[in-house]
């Protein structure tokens, strides 16, 4: 089983602050990760698939990058809407796994 | 508009069954692989099982693999779970998503309560 480990746990920023957040395989994934956002009380939403390719909707201040077994996201300028837990995810092997999430906070 | 539905969820003692539904609308769950993810209360995301879209090729966690089993109506676009020898440790809100291609969940349900509990 591939373990994703995401770092930090918790983010505390400001809105209009840059976030980066991190995902390590414990083996490659090639490019075969994806971003997840949830917000409280909601289902997840995808952001990013591909390590790199924004979801349909998904706004340019989101952006992934990374192969092999580090990966990162980035949120360019936080909007108030950003704050929420995101997730990781790896889809080149059974079992499908997720990171154990970011929490960006204010 | 594309979306899924869940409903079945609830209370179960023990030991007990339980099958979960997910009413697609926007789309047929017979030409997309379709999967299944819970989310234990204040926890992360976890994987549960999955269906393939052209084949019906089925995967599971092993944490269910032999108990759960997954499946499909066609003629009332839905997708099920089927649950059974439920444990404590299977409390969670399930959430029932499509597969965008090659496992990427890029719709999800609401999502349902599952609490196993005596």
């Amino acid at each position: 089983e591939i373990v994703l480990t995401q770092s930090p746990a918790t983010l505390s920023l400001s809105p209009g602050d840059r976030a980066t957040l991190s995902c390590r395989a414990s083996q490659s994934v090639s490019s075969y990760l994806a971003w997840y956002q949830q917000k409280a009380g909601q289902a997840p939403r995808l952001l990013i698939y591909d390590a790199s390719n924004r979801a349909t909707g998904i706004p340019a201040r989101f952006s992934g990058s990374g192969s092999g077994t580090d990966f990162t996201l980035t949120i360019s300028s936080l909007e108030p809407e950003d704050f929420a837990v995101y997730y990781c995810q790896q889809r080149v092997n059974w079992p499908l796994t997720f990171g154990g999430g970011t929490k960006v906070e204010i | 508009e594309v979306q899924l539905l869940e409903s079945g969820g609830g209370l179960v003692q023990p030991g007990g069954s339980l099958r979960l539904s997910c009413a697609a609308s926007g789309f047929t769950v017979n030409t997309n692989a379709m999967l299944w993810v819970r989310q234990a209360p204040g926890k992360g995301l976890e994987w549960v099982s999955a269906i393939g879209g052209t084949n019906d090729n089925t995967y599971y966690a092993d944490s269910v693999r032999g108990r759960f089993t997954i499946s499909r109506d066609n003629s009332r676009n839905t997708l099920y779970l089927q649950m059974s020898s439920l444990r404590v440790e299977d409390t969670a809100v399930y959430y029932c998503a499509k597969d965008r291609r090659y496992w990427y969940l890029d719709i999800w349900g609401r999502g349902t309560l599952v609490t196993v509990s005596s």
